[in-house]
């Protein structure tokens, strides 16, 4: 069964303060790896796919790379109106179609 | 562009009463998708449809849980009866089938069920 698994559950951090969310996965035959960050009382907001290891992407002061087991968000002197809860999802053959699988999130604050 | 768009945003019930979801999906997805999110939790899905089929309803309580799509764009949940234990977040997603490459879903902003 594909297990996706975010560390740590919630992190605080001052802003400017430079840090790293981790997701680690189980997965057979990985289609794509999704980040997605999600505010209170709104749906998850698409940020990112990586499809193979070595792979990265970046986003203003967010940075997503990707392994053959896990994958790092990294967040480069963040701002508060970067506080969200950031979700890692797996897209995966299942036989005959794809799943995407979510990890539980991780809880970002950031103060002045 | 708009983006996938469901109504009621909040419902409250009592226990044992109907309840339905709508969602309209991002114009051109043909692959609409129904999220159950608990809180503290990342998205399930209960299932997918792509066009008016739906290709995997594996996870969906048929018991109480119904959906339709028939026209293959909006789609609707309903839960009837409902439970204490359905208080959740429904949210809907849509994607476009891109060959080669890994669909990318857009959820709506979901509509928080309360079963009193």
């Amino acid at each position: 069964e594909d297990q996706v698994t975010q560390s740590p559950e919630a992190l605080r951090l001052q802003e400017g303060e430079s840090s790293s969310l981790n997701c680690s996965y189980t997965v057979s035959g990985l289609r794509g790896l999704f980040w997605y960050r999600q505010d209170p009382g709104k749906g998850p907001e698409f940020l990112f796919t990586l499809y193979s290891a070595g792979e990265e992407k970046e986003k203003e002061r967010l940075k997503a790379t990707l392994t053959k087991k896990e994958s790092f968000l990294h967040i480069t002197a963040p701002k508060p109106e970067d506080s969200a809860t950031y979700l890692c999802a797996v897209l995966a053959y299942t036989g005959t179609a794809s799943k995407l699988t979510f990890g539980t999130g991780t809880r970002l604050q950031v103060t002045l | 562009e708009a983006g996938v768009v469901q109504s009621p945003r909040y419902k409250i019930i009592e226990k044992k009463q109907p309840v339905a979801f709508w969602c309209n999906p991002i114009s051109g997805h043909n692959t609409l998708y129904w999220y159950l999110q608990n809180l503290g939790q990342g998205p399930e899905l209960l299932i997918r449809y792509e066009n008016e089929e739906a290709v995997d309803d594996s996870q969906l309580p048929k018991d109480r849980f119904s959906a339709e799509r028939l026209k293959g764009v909006d789609s609707t949940l309903k839960i009837q009866p409902a439970e204490l234990g359905d208080s959740a977040v429904y949210l809907c997603a849509s994607s476009k089938r891109t060959s080669g490459s890994a669909d990318t879903q857009y959820f709506g902003p979901g509509t928080r069920l309360t079963v009193l």
